[in-house]
């Protein structure tokens, strides 16, 4: 069974880009977390997604924005990049309340 | 408010011993759950160890368990018999509200745990 997957591990990008990140969520889960770890921070939650919705939302500006797709897999999409973007970006699965499993993060690097 | 704290940055434990880090919350929710994750250099978040608010014992997961204290809101996770591979970063999480895509997980800042052989 497979875990929760992101892609990519790794990712440079120049200041202004747009970039997508995407996940596919352990088998069963129905509900996607994205979250931003900036170097030596705990993870920052972004948003969360369930049944193709935003359900909940933390503090980022709408340059973040996200979709989930019905087979739940969901992507990250960041507009107008900024320096201090970079950071590890964390997608987490979950059903129901239950505990959530994270991906490996996609590494971001802005420059 | 700080939702999650963690007061210990780092700590240091000898292999085979037993270490506690710490980790108190806040929320106003009667329904919530903690949650420890460890983090390796590699960057992966690896579940650990999970206390619902209604919980009435606490969790145990092999080496792991989860000291729960509501009345003081602290939530300490126990590591016994000490390896070389747990040193790592750890997180305590709280999760707020319970259901599909009604859950909002916030981290602590984290502890750094070195075990020395």
């Amino acid at each position: 069974d497979a875990g929760v997957t992101q892609s990519p591990t790794h990712l440079i990008k120049t200041r202004g880009q747009q970039v997508t990140l995407r996940c596919s969520p352990k088998s069963g889960h129905d509900t996607v977390s994205w979250y931003q770890q900036a170097l030596g921070q705990g993870p920052q939650f972004i948003f969360q997604y369930y049944e193709e919705e935003e359900r909940q939302r933390g503090n980022f500006p709408d340059r973040f924005s996200g979709h989930q797709f019905p087979n739940y897999s969901s992507e990250l999409n960041v507009n107008a990049l900024l320096l201090g973007d970079s950071a590890l970006y964390l997608c987490a699965s979950s059903f129901s309340g239950e505990e959530a499993f994270f991906g490996q993060g996609t590494r971001l690097t802005v420059v | 408010a700080q939702k999650i704290t963690q007061t210990q940055p780092g700590m240091f434990v000898q292999e085979k011993e037993a270490v506690t880090l710490d980790c108190t919350y806040d929320t106003s929710d009667p329904s919530y759950g903690l949650f420890w994750y460890k983090q390796p250099s590699s960057g992966e978040m690896i579940f650990l160890i999970y206390q619902g608010s209604y919980d009435q014992q606490n969790a145990t997961e092999g080496r792991y368990s989860l000291n729960f204290q509501k009345a003081r809101k602290s939530a300490n996770l126990v590591i016994s018999a000490s390896q070389l591979g747990d040193s790592a970063m750890y997180f305590c999480a709280m999760r707020e509200g319970w259901g599909g895509g009604y859950q909002k997980v916030t981290f602590g800042t984290g502890t750094k745990l070195q075990v020395i052989p």
